[in-house]
């Protein structure tokens, strides 16, 4: 069955340093999505991209979270400078269909920042 | 194995009993609404959905509710099951132009033996 892939599982840096996760999709999914999750909460979602183009990212924090998907297929999801705050599970979805409830989750990258 | 939660609701059911699993929701403008799975360690898991015209949709063991009167959705397990032991979060949908899926807060669902 294919499954959205999602490295590195876990990461531990320091404050002030930079990070970065990467996302494959499933093939043939054009939407793709990452949420943060704190432990405890439901995924909040930072940016969902359209194929290349970003179709949401009014949560991200731009001065200092990025996210890119320059050939429409995998994403790099960058933290930098890193802050304490930012320890959560990263997780990454795509899904078929652009307004569907209907996503498929990678197991997450744990990041803790100390 | 990773906990998802260590502060969130939790039902506590003995295996073979039927469980419910409540979520209140506060926006009228939402239309779709969806349920999910999340077992230690792993990624939220699709269960089942269900759009506003509806007020009752059935899977397999599973059935979602919905009351738009008093904006009340919950999701029934028939014969829960040791494996359906994980965190279960409703989201939903709102209706205007960013069709963004909104995670609820979650329900940590434990199956005594």
């Amino acid at each position: 069955e294919a499954e959205v892939a999602q490295s590195p599982r876990y990461k531990i840096t320091e404050k002030s340093q930079a990070v970065a996760f990467w996302c494959d999709p499933i093939s043939g999914h054009a939407t793709l999505y990452w949420y943060r999750q704190i432990l405890g909460q439901g995924p909040e979602l930072l940016v969902q991209f359209q194929d290349e183009s970003v179709v949401d990212d009014s949560q991200l924090p731009k001065d200092r979270f990025s996210a890119e998907r320059l050939k429409g297929v995998d994403s790099t999801l960058k933290i930098q400078p890193a802050e304490l705050g930012d320890s959560a599970m990263y997780l990454c979805a795509s899904s078929l269909l652009a307004n569907t409830g209907e996503l498929f989750f990678g197991e997450g990258s744990r990041l803790t920042v100390l | 194995g990773e906990s998802v939660g260590l502060h969130l609701p939790t039902l506590s059911v003995q295996e073979g009993d039927n469980s419910i699993i409540n979520c209140a929701y506060s926006n009228s403008a939402s239309d779709y609404f969806i349920w999910y799975k999340q077992e230690s360690g792993k990624g939220p898991q699709f269960i089942i959905d269900i759009r506003s015209n509806m007020d009752k949709r059935q899977g397999q063991r599973v059935t979602v509710l919905l009351n738009k009167t008093v904006k009340h959705l919950s999701l029934q397990i028939a014969a829960t099951q040791p494996g359906d032991s994980a965190v279960y979060f409703c989201a939903e949908i709102l209706m205007d132009s960013s069709y963004k899926l909104i995670f609820g807060s979650g329900t940590r669902l434990l199956v005594r033996p």
